[in-house]
């Protein structure tokens, strides 16, 4: 079993549609768990950070975390062109040089 | 806001050859890591960095690969021999807490191996 899967995608919406993006995960030591945006050849951009269960909300993205399913979500409101990207699950423990573990990523695609 | 940033964007080298990637972390940060994504696939570990120090190292990690920081604001990756399957995108990240958690990105160094 991967450490980390993450629907495969595509994801086509329309604009104005809500998004949910979903990862699941095998490892319990997994404590922080992390939302990238990356653009084509361009480096992971940091959107949500949560540690252990729960929920975080920021504007029209929402970060949940349910560790008892080890499953993640990231829910995405009113939905732009301008958020398709590709979406990257990413999760670590407690340790201070805890490594990333990255699930391989999702692509949105929200048609105007 | 600062930023962590890399370079040369964009490096064509032929196999045997040595290359560094560079990368400049934030300024107040403590702990660094490389990681490397082949097109396509998913991002992966390679190195994490503290105190300098390596921390932890993937099995990628070979011999093949060091890093070094040479002075207070500079954090490189060296392949001493370059292969054909070392073409990827390279990124460094970091980060300054004491805790695990998020980590910030370069925009990568784009890798061809000819």
């Amino acid at each position: 079993q991967k450490e980390v899967e993450q629907d495969p995608g595509p994801l086509s919406v329309p604009e104005g549609a809500i998004v949910s993006l979903n990862c699941t995960y095998s490892n319990s030591a997994f404590q922080y768990f992390m939302w990238y945006r990356q653009y084509s050849r361009k480096g992971p951009e940091l959107l949500m950070y949560t540690y252990s269960s729960g929920n975080k909300e920021d504007g029209r993205f929402t970060a949940q975390v349910d560790k008892s399913s080890k499953y993640i979500s990231l829910f995405i409101r009113d939905s732009q062109p301008s958020d398709s990207a590709t979406y990257l699950c990413a999760m670590s423990g407690t340790g201070a040089n805890s490594k990333l573990t990255f699930g391989k990523g999702i692509t949105l695609s929200v048609r105007p | 806001e600062p930023e962590v940033t890399q370079t040369p964007s964009h490096q064509v080298t032929q196999m045997g050859q040595e290359v560094i990637l560079r990368c400049v972390p934030i300024s107040n940060h403590l702990y660094f890591y490389w990681y490397r994504q082949i097109l396509g696939q998913k991002v992966e570990f390679l190195v994490s960095f503290y105190n300098n120090e390596i921390s932890e190292k993937s099995e990628i990690f070979d011999d093949q690969f060091s890093v070094e920081r040479p002075d207070g604001s500079n954090f490189t990756l060296k392949i001493r021999s370059t292969k054909l399957e070392d073409s990827a995108m390279y990124f460094c990240a970091s980060r300054w807490g004491t805790s695990g958690g998020e980590q910030y990105f370069g925009p990568g160094t784009r890798l061809t191996v000819t």
